[in-house]
């Protein structure tokens, strides 16, 4: 049973345009989420997090925002570079005995064109 | 300059072999953890452990193992109990301290014929 699932496997974007990546999750018990970008044969590297007190947190060019009622959070990527072209992990941290375990989604490839 | 190591960056194997996959970090993290990166399934989670000496399964431990004796070291070994070992494996600690982020090494690619 997937906790945390990102349902679209690809997005294309144009270069500057926004990049919107989506994740969604069913565990309640979710209390900090992390997105992680990945470039081919590398390990990932974190990128943006946000805590269930708050609904949005931006670095940058980065913005993740959190809907917590609908279980649902974003990253918005602006303008997007083609740099930006990677596979994005949606994570996720449960509260309690289990924070030390991140939860992933199955992953979105960006394709950012010039 | 500190960081998790991973090495070698490609293996290759045997059928039936046992085969370690060698993990270090500098980074005085205490909790390490091992995942499996398949095509589509995104990071699926094997071992992990909190402290030297102390490990717990992920959730797909079967046909794998793990030691941590050392804070820095926390080898995987792949069983040939593995029914799909060939796969792109990856280690990661975290600053129990802060435990918000986990820091990912560069991931070993194990193939096996």
């Amino acid at each position: 049973d997937q906790q945390v699932k990102q349902n679209s496997p690809s997005l294309s974007v144009q270069e500057g345009r926004i990049s919107i990546l989506n994740c969604d999750y069913t565990n309640s018990m979710f209390d900090y989420f992390l997105w992680y970008k990945k470039y081919p044969a590398e390990g990932p590297t974190f990128l943006i997090s946000i805590s269930s007190i708050k609904d949005k947190n931006e670095d940058g060019r980065f913005t993740v925002f959190l809907n917590k009622s609908a279980k649902h959070l974003s990253l918005h990527i602006v303008p997007s570079q083609p740099g930006d072209s990677a596979v994005y992990f949606c994570a996720a941290r449960e509260s309690g005995g289990s924070n030390y375990k991140l939860t992933f989604g199955k992953g979105t490839l960006l394709t950012v064109n010039p | 300059d500190g960081g998790i190591t991973q090495s070698p960056k490609y293996l290759f194997r045997k059928e039936g072999q046992n085969v370690t996959l060698s993990c270090e970090q500098n980074l005085n993290h205490d909790a390490m953890y091992w995942y499996r990166q398949d095509p589509g399934q995104g990071l699926r989670l094997i071992y992990y452990s909190q402290i030297v000496n102390d490990f717990q399964k992920g959730d797909i431990a079967e046909g794998y193992s793990v030691s941590r004796e050392k804070k820095e070291s926390f080898p995987l070994t792949v069983t040939s109990a593995q029914k799909n070992p060939t796969a792109f494996y990856l280690c990661a600690s975290m600053d129990r301290a802060h435990y918000n982020e986990q820091f990912f090494g560069p991931g070993t690619r194990l193939t096996v014929l």
